[in-house]
């Protein structure tokens, strides 16, 4: 099993450019996750789909969008890419969405460099 | 909304020895978790340790162990026998229970471990 998979590893882009970052999980998950870690802070929760066919806002989702293209991929968009959004990016899946033995496995992450 | 502080930045600790990383948080609700993750150079997020807060037992695990104080919603990370390779960032996060699987992470303290 690789668990989580998250393409690219690195990227850098300049202010105003889009694209996607992918992930896929091969646990048979239902929920998936999309964090942000800027440094020296812990991750953030941007976006959230606890089942297949529905996604929901998390803590900062303001400059992305997310689609939950099937049960093993959620992709994580952003449309005109900010310096702000210099970061790491996580994504996660857990088993389901409710109770204490859902840990949330996660990839190895993107180190995103707006200019 | 739930906060996760954690004050001590950086942590040494001589190899064998044993070190604790401090971790409080704050919240109204009376029923929800509290976890440990582990994020070595390679940026992979491994969960250490969980405690349920209507659980007044301490959680272990091997030489990992916490003090869980509810009162003072105080929750400390103890390392027994530091080893090498528990030099990393460590994050407390809590999650209620009674909103799905949102994590609210700490920033972080990193941990050294000294040969």
């Amino acid at each position: 099993n690789a668990g989580v998979t998250q393409t690219p590893k690195f990227q850098v882009l300049k202010t105003g450019q889009s694209m996607t970052l992918q992930c896929a999980q091969d646990m048979n998950h239902n929920s998936m996750y999309w964090y942000r870690q800027d440094p020296g802070m812990g991750l953030r929760l941007i976006y959230y789909s606890a089942s297949e066919g529905t996604t929901d806002k998390g803590e900062v989702p303001n400059g992305y969008n997310v689609s939950r293209l099937n049960k093993r991929e959620f992709s994580l968009r952003l449309e005109s890419a900010a310096p702000s959004q210099t970061s790491v990016y996580f994504c996660a899946s857990s088993p389901a969405w409710g109770g204490l033995a859902n840990e949330q496995y996660f990839g190895p992450g993107t180190r995103l460099t707006v200019t | 909304a739930q906060t996760v502080t954690q004050s001590q930045p950086e942590m040494s600790v001589q190899e064998a020895e044993t070190v604790t990383l401090s971790c409080t948080y704050d919240t109204s609700e009376s029923d929800y978790y509290l976890f440990w993750y582990k994020q070595p150079p390679s940026r992979q997020m491994i969960l250490v340790i969980r405690q349920e807060a209507y659980k007044q037992q301490n959680a272990t695990e091997n030489r990992f162990s916490v003090n869980f104080q509810k009162a003072a919603k105080s929750f400390s990370l103890k390392i027994s026998d530091s080893q090498l390779g528990d030099a990393a960032m460590y994050f407390c996060a809590y999650r209620s229970a009674s909103a799905g699987n949102m994590l609210t992470f700490g920033g972080g303290t990193r941990l050294m471990v000294k040969p």
